[in-house]
């Protein structure tokens, strides 16, 4: 398996609060990339990474930052949580464009 | 916008008996096309990758074929086993910096 290490595996959290999740790989990989996977939609892209400090947008950015400070660390934060955020989050990583991605094993959030 | 779609959405077959699984999508300008295996509360398990140049690839008992002139990738799995039982993803890349689009799989059940 690819070293991707999702943190925390499952949370709750109440509405309006910031939450903050984490993915860490020890894969070395250049590009990093967060999507949240909700029933009837199937996967869909919220920012991507292609390197330390060059972060972009995805399909559903709103309401959601990212920043990558390290080239092991990509992190997803939702400034004010809400109730439509509610989601499991997958993180995954590709050593360039065309080329296999990896996927972690996910987060459930729960905004209540 | 590319719009990629799986049928069926369920799928339920006795073991032994071989599994045949659509994706079709509607913009033929694609990069490479990923398929994915998902267990409940896991995350995604590459399977097979298929570059654009490519018409198929083949894995085990896996197979999967693009035919990017009719927009659609069929994943074979033969002689299938209840351990075959998952969620099967397929994925576009879409651009060069690893993006995917994906559909939103076929659950699939396979009865011993």
């Amino acid at each position: 398996d690819a070293g991707i290490t999702q943190s925390p595996r499952h949370k709750v959290t109440e509405t309006g609060t910031p939450v903050t999740l984490r993915c860490h790989q020890t894969e070395n990989h250049r590009y990093m990339y967060w999507y949240r996977q909700d029933p009837g939609h199937g996967l869909r892209l919220i920012h991507y990474s292609y390197g330390v400090k060059d972060t972009d947008k995805g399909e559903v950015s709103d309401g959601y930052s990212v920043s990558r400070s390290k080239t092991e660390d990509f992190l997803l934060t939702l400034e004010s949580a809400t109730s439509s955020q509610t989601s499991v989050y997958f993180c995954a990583i590709s050593e360039s464009g065309q080329v296999e991605a990896f996927f972690g094993q996910g987060t459930r959030l729960t905004v209540v | 916008k590319q719009e990629v779609t799986q049928i069926p959405a369920a799928l339920s077959v006795p073991e032994g008996e071989n599994l045949v699984l659509n994706c079709s999508f509607t913009d033929s300008a694609i990069y490479n096309l990923q398929w994915f295996r998902q267990d409940p509360g896991k995350g995604l398990t590459s399977l097979l990758l298929i570059q654009s140049s490519q018409r198929e690839q083949t894995s085990g008992r896996l197979n999967a074929s693009l035919d990017k002139s009719s927009g659609r990738s069929t994943l074979y799995i033969a002689a299938s086993q209840p351990g075959d039982s998952a969620t099967y993803l397929c994925a576009l890349e879409t651009d060069s910096w690893g993006k995917f689009q994906f559909g939103a799989g076929t659950q699939v059940v396979v009865t011993p």
